[in-house]
């Protein structure tokens, strides 16, 4: 866990606010992703990146969510205007190596209210 | 997505039993397949991971078993313990261009003495 970062641990937010989870991750990784996990709907895949670019966002639920990486160190994932239903655990990962071994962080659990 | 099927949802087995989880695919493209064990309040962590130009491999009490033909994959679990209950994804990977990875819905493994 330690190679990748996420905060806030804990967050929970008024139905309609904005909420912005981040993720740090070590360097040297190649791609970073962004999952969702919840108990009906397991690990989805939100978005990734490979080089600090978005690859593919098709696992966004809605326009609500957005997320950007402006460096190799820092990614965000933004949800606006938040809704009961995002109240999840989010996790952020990487890959690295050939092996393409994913590194979890240890999660944002979002409460929506 | 590309779809990853995993089954059962839930496995409870005795204490010194094997633990069998199940995993199917259906892109060929897939080239690594990893088990990613998740305790409560905790992201998955890699636990075990093959490729597909063998069709097993073994780490202590853990063991992948790789049916290219089939498309089809599993874990076992030998002389499970009190310890191993957790949550296990299978996944796969494509470092063909894509650089996903796509993860099963989970299993939910109760290991009782």
């Amino acid at each position: 866990d330690a190679g990748v970062i996420q905060s806030p641990r804990h967050e929970v937010t008024e139905m309609g606010q904005e909420v912005t989870l981040r993720c740090k991750p070590i360097s040297g990784h190649n791609s970073l992703f962004w999952y969702r996990q919840t108990m009906m709907r397991g690990l989805e895949l939100l978005i990734y990146f490979n080089n600090n670019v978005p690859i593919d966002d098709s696992g966004m639920p809605e326009d609500r969510f957005s997320a950007k990486m402006p460096n190799a160190s820092f990614s965000t994932l933004k949800i606006q205007p938040s809704e009961p239903r995002d109240s999840a655990v989010y996790f952020c990962a990487i890959l690295q190596g050939a092996g393409a071994e994913a590194f979890f962080g240890q999660g944002t659990r979002l409460t929506v209210v | 997505q590309q779809q990853v099927k995993q089954s059962p949802q839930s496995l409870i087995v005795q204490k010194g039993g094997i633990s069998i989880i199940n995993c199917a695919y259906e892109n060929t493209a897939f080239d690594y397949f990893p088990w990613y064990q998740q305790f409560p309040g905790k992201g998955p962590a890699l636990l075990i991971a093959i490729r597909p130009d063998v069709s097993e491999k073994k780490e202590g009490r853990f063991t992948i078993s790789f049916n290219k033909s089939a498309k089809q994959f599993s874990l076992h679990i030998m002389d499970s313990q009190p310890g191993d209950s957790a949550t296990y994804f299978c996944a796969a990977y494509s470092g063909a261009g894509s650089y996903q990875l796509t993860f099963g819905k989970g299993t939910k493994l109760s290991v009782i003495p």
